[in-house]
């Protein structure tokens, strides 16, 4: 069965320092990656995804992931976090047949001023 | 191990039948649930929230007739696709809050609805 970990379940960065938060996976076959971020009092949204092509990804608010398929991960990543980066940040992998759809158990991330 | 079950995780429906998806908070009390669905190679699309004893809140554009919502107990909230068309065809998930309405959220493993 496929799972999605996220070994990190709280991250707290100083603000304009480097962030990486870890996500790997695990699947025989290819899949699909994504990012979703969830800021306080807000629902889900998409940070960026993994489809084909390059992998390193770039999405919204300055983060970027790089898909590692050796090493089954998708890390997330900023050069430099702000106060508002402060949010829950989920990992999720579909398998490209579309069948099933899995999420990490998220990582919180803390900005400290 | 998993803390909200989806059931079924896959379901193949003629067109013009019901189907119902179940969502359940296995070790803890979700007064709040929400409902997603996601088109192919998109981003997940919120299309309610469920809210236990009380109606559901509906998203702009997701007809509540259609998309039946119910909450009756405090680890079961379950959405009905009514007179399903091929249309219909997506993958849903269901979430709830750990504690609260405002919290980090599990994830059920989803639903691959196939309407023929």
């Amino acid at each position: 069965a496929q799972s999605v970990t996220q070994l990190d379940s709280q991250v707290p960065v100083f603000e304009e320092a480097p962030v990486e938060l870890r996500c790997n996976y695990s699947s025989s076959v290819s899949v699909y990656l994504f990012w979703y971020v969830q800021y306080p009092n807000q629902g889900l949204q998409l940070l960026l995804k993994y489809l084909s092509g390059s992998t390193l990804v770039k999405g919204i608010n300055g983060f970027e992931a790089e898909f590692n398929k050796s090493q089954t991960s998708f890390h997330l990543r900023k050069p430099s976090v702000h106060i508002s980066d402060t949010a829950e940040y989920f990992c999720a992998v579909s398998e490209n047949t579309g069948n099933q759809f899995y999420f990490g158990t998220g990582t919180s991330l803390t900005v400290i001023p | 191990g998993a803390v909200v079950s989806q059931h079924p995780s896959w379901v193949i429906c003629k067109s013009g039948t019901s189907v119902k998806i179940e969502c359940r908070s296995l070790d803890f009390q979700a007064t709040t649930m929400f409902w997603y669905r996601q088109f192919p190679k998109q981003s997940l699309m919120l299309m309610a929230t469920s809210n236990e004893g009380s109606k559901a809140t509906y998203e702009q554009g997701v007809e509540k007739d259609k998309f039946l919502i119910n909450h009756a107990s405090l680890t079961l909230s379950t959405l009905t696709v009514t007179s399903a068309h091929p249309e219909d065809s997506s993958f849903y998930i269901c979430s709830a809050p750990r504690q609260g309405w405002n919290s980090p959220l599990h994830f059920g493993n989803g639903t691959r609805l196939t309407v023929t």
